[in-house]
Parts: C-alpha cells; structure tokens; sequence
C-alpha cells in the first residue's frame, strides 16, 4: 500500500498570505495520479485538483498543484476567509486508493 | 448536478451489524463504478470499497475485508454496504462517492455524498 505522508502537520497563516504544503509517496506515482481534496468541518471533502495540477470545476484559480516522482505539492496564492481547512492528497496509481493524514491550514 | 445521498448510519454494539444505502441522481448511475470512504472522528479518510457498475467486480479494504459486503441496485440508483462484526475502530462518517471515469477504480474522486455517521459503542 502507498503512503503519502503530508507536511505540515498544520500550518498558521494570516488571510491573503501564501500557503504551499507538500504530500509524499512511498513509491513513485505513475500517469500523474494525484489528487488534492479540501474539508470544512462537518462537510464532505471536496475535490480541488486532479491529475497532479488539473483544478475542478468551480475551482478558483489561486489554488494550483505541482510535482512528479514521489513529492507533490498544493499552493493557495492568497488565502481567502473561506480556503482555512483540512486539505488532504490522495494516490490513485496503486490500488488501494490511498490517502495522506492532511494538513489543516488554519488563521493566525 | 450529482448529488449522493447516504442514509443508514447509527449506533450499533460491538459486534452487530448495519446497512448503509447511497442514493444517486444527477447522472447515469448504472454507468458508473462506485466507492465507499470512511472518515474516523477527527482522522483521515480511508477507502473501503469499491463495487463496478455491473456489480461484476467488488475490491474491499483490508481493514473490512470479510465483514462487509457492497451491492448496487441500478434500477433505483443505489448502492449499499453491509458491514458485519462491527469493531469500535468502525466507528467514522461514511461517505460513497462517485469517481471521475466509468470504469473508476483506481480513479480520484469528483463526488461525495454527506455521509453518515456510524457508532460502534456498547
């Protein structure tokens, strides 16, 4: 089983500051399978970027993924009231599908 | 617009059993693979399951392998899981979700429902 191990564990910042958090493979990642989800307390997560760097539907366009390999990683450019939350990756290379324990991007 | 409507969770004893049912509209459901994934009280999310759109194929966690089962009905867009011998450590939110492509098993992710809350507690 994959696991991606995500860093920081949380991270501290102040609305309209940069936010980059990372997300590690165990093993390397093949046809850019992965994807970085987004969760408000007591709602379902919510898919953000697919593909390592494709963003969803409705996705606004300050948040952006990159990477390749085994190291990965999600930028908010300006972080807005609404984007303080859990943000989990997750691997679709391998089965099982597997995700990382999530970094929680909370105001400073 | 997709929408995923799971019902079925509550508390249970250490050892019992529950159904959890997934209601779907907003697309063509019996087209479509499904997924269960599973959300412990303040953890991270866990895949459980995975049922092809003609039920032809099931691939389940290691974590519930043998104690649940998941099912579909594609003339009521549904799909169930029943979880068997159930341990404290089932204890978490349970959403299904929808993957982004037909087949979707080693896929991400592009639907969720709301999920539902199951307790394992004597």
């Amino acid at each position: 089983e994959i696991v991606l191990t995500q860093s920081p564990g949380t991270l501290s910042l102040s609305p309209g500051e940069r936010a980059t958090f990372s997300c590690r493979a165990s093993q390397r990642l093949t046809g850019n399978s992965l994807a970085w989800y987004q969760q408000k307390p007591g709602q379902a997560p919510r898919l953000l970027i697919y593909g390592v760097s494709n963003r969803a539907t409705d996705v606004p366009d300050r948040f952006s993924g990159s990477g390749s390999g085994t190291d990965f990683s999600l930028t908010i450019t300006g972080l807005g009231p609404e984007d303080f939350a859990v943000y989990f990756c997750q691997q679709y290379s391998y089965s099982p599908a597997t995700f990382g324990q999530g970094t929680r991007v909370e105001i400073k | 617009q997709v929408q995923l409507v799971e019902s079925g969770g509550g508390v249970v004893q250490p050892g019992g059993s529950l159904r959890l049912s997934c209601a779907a509209s907003g697309f063509t459901f019996s087209s479509y693979g499904m997924h269960w994934v599973r959300q412990a009280p303040g953890k991270g999310l866990e895949w459980v399951g995975f049922i092809r759109f003609d039920s032809s194929n099931k691939y389940y966690g290691d974590s519930v392998k043998g104690r649940i089962t998941i099912s579909r009905d594609n003339s009521k867009n549904t799909m169930s899981l029943q979880i068997n011998s159930l341990r404290a450590e089932d204890t978490a939110v349970y959403y299904c979700a929808k993957p982004s492509q037909k087949y979707g098993y080693r896929d991400y992710f592009e639907s969720w429902g709301q999920g539902t809350l199951v307790t394992v507690s004597a």
